[in-house]
């Protein structure tokens, strides 16, 4: 089973849509949470990050984090062509210098 | 400019040679990390510094060796590579790492391509 798991899309929105992308992961005693952005060619980039139930909201960007169901989501609202990039979930357990990432989630927002 | 540098970006190189990727952290942070990214697959962790001590080695091959004379640089020296070996190698730092809400920062990578 893997740790973290991500659909890989490619997921397609329309511009103006909402994104929704989304995470599980397999360690119960993951304390940590992230949203990574990777454009092609390019290196990722940290855009959320969430560490306790409920919903975490940063501009268009709004995570949402379910502990009990071991589910991490992304919701991008007014997507955009230049939020067509590839969205990595990271988890992190509670005493453990390792970040492990999902495979990645690619998402395309249509004009 | 992320505040990590990696060179070079671009590699290529043949199975019995020996090359070393460099890392340069700008962020005053205190640990660093090699992480490998392949086609298709999540990136997986290489190696972790902190304060200049190796504290992660996820079963690395020994053609791979990483050094780190101080909080700010890391080097991979490889040696003897494989085919398979090729992928994008990503060097992260983080304020310091082995805490829970560690933010990690990443460099732009090596194309590394071994023929």
């Amino acid at each position: 089973q893997k740790e973290v798991e991500q659909n890989s899309g490619p997921l397609s929105v329309p511009e103006g849509a909402i994104a929704s992308l989304n995470c599980t992961y397999s360690d119960r005693g993951s304390q940590s949470f992230f949203w990574y952005r990777q454009y092609s060619g390019k290196s990722p980039e940290l855009i959320m990050s969430i560490y306790s139930n409920g919903d975490k909201e940063d501009g268009r960007f709004t995570a949402q984090l379910n502990k009990a169901s071991q589910y991490v989501s992304l919701l991008i609202r007014d997507s955009q062509p230049s939020d067509s990039a590839t969205y990595l979930c990271a988890v992190r357990g509670d005493s453990s210098y390792k970040l492990i990432f999902g495979s990645g989630t690619r998402l395309l927002v249509r004009p | 400019e992320t505040g990590v540098t990696q060179t070079p970006r671009h590699l290529v190189m043949g199975m019995t040679n020996k090359k070393s990727l460099k890392c340069e952290q700008h962020l005053g942070h205190n640990a660093m990390y090699w992480y490998k990214q392949s086609a298709k697959k999540p990136l997986e962790l290489m190696f972790v510094y902190n304060f200049k001590e190796q504290t992660e080695n996820n079963s690395v091959p020994s053609r791979f060796s990483p050094e780190c004379p101080n909080s700010s640089h890391l080097f991979l020296h490889l040696h003897t590579l494989q085919p398979e070996d090729s992928a994008l190698y990503l060097c992260a730092s983080s304020q310091e790492g082995g805490t829970t809400n560690e933010k990690l920062f990443f460099g732009s990578g090596t194309q590394l391509s071994v023929l």
